[in-house]
């Protein structure tokens, strides 16, 4: 079993609506989550973290953490063509170590 | 504005001829990361230094070697690149003060293509 599993995708939204991405892990130690938006040919660039139970709301963002169920998800409201790219999840155990998932690919269509 | 630099961007090399990777922190983060990415795959841990202690993860080959000569330089060295070591090359940094809150911030990555 992967340590962080995530549905490769693609996933496409129209316009405007809202796109759900999910992630599981299976360490329950794992005490911090992350997720990162990639574009093509680019590094990963930091969305959002979630360290507790719950929502945690950034603008057009929202992570969603349950650690009863070791899945973290991200809700990404008001879907824009640019928000089209690759969204990789990560888990920190509180060692040094990110352990990421291979990342869904999100398309937006206009 | 505090960032993570990497140079360069792309970087074309020989089969078997030794290529340096470059990577600068103006974060003054203790810990800098080096990942080796290839396409629709996650980013794979090469090897870390947490202030100027390196830790090498098991599976990395012996042809990657890497330096820190002080807190905001640490440098990737590929010393007989081969065709499978063509990727996208990550150098990433956390502060590491607080285990539980602790972030990583990456670079913009280099290309490597290897002829």
């Amino acid at each position: 079993q992967k340590e962080v599993e995530q549905n490769s995708g693609p996933l496409s939204v129209p316009e405007g609506a809202i796109a759900s991405l999910n992630c599981t892990y299976s360490d329950r130690v794992s005490q911090s989550f992350f997720w990162y938006r990639q574009y093509s040919g680019k590094s990963p660039e930091l969305i959002m973290s979630i360290y507790s139970n719950g929502d945690k709301e950034d603008g057009r963002f929202t992570a969603q953490l349950n650690k009863a169920s070791q899945y973290v998800s991200l809700l990404i409201r008001d879907s824009q063509p640019s928000d089209s790219a690759t969204y990789l999840c990560a888990v920190n155990q509180g060692t040094y170590k990110y352990i990421f998932g291979t990342g869904t690919r999100l398309k937006v269509l206009a | 504005d505090a960032m993570v630099i990497q140079n360069p961007r792309y970087q074309v090399t020989q089969f078997g001829k030794p290529v340096t990777l470059s990577c600068s922190q103006t974060l003054n983060h203790n810990v800098m990361y080096w990942y080796q990415q290839k396409s629709s795959q996650a980013p794979k841990l090469l090897f870390h230094y947490y202030d100027k202690d390196f830790n090498n993860e098991a599976d990395t080959p012996d042809n990657f070697q890497s330096r820190r000569p002080n807190t905001s330089f640490c440098f990737l060295d590929i010393r007989s690149p081969g065709l499978g070591d063509a990727a996208m090359y990550l150098c990433a940094t956390s502060r590491r003060e607080d285990t539980r809150t602790d972030t990583q911030y990456f670079g913009p990555g280099t290309r490597l293509t290897v002829l």
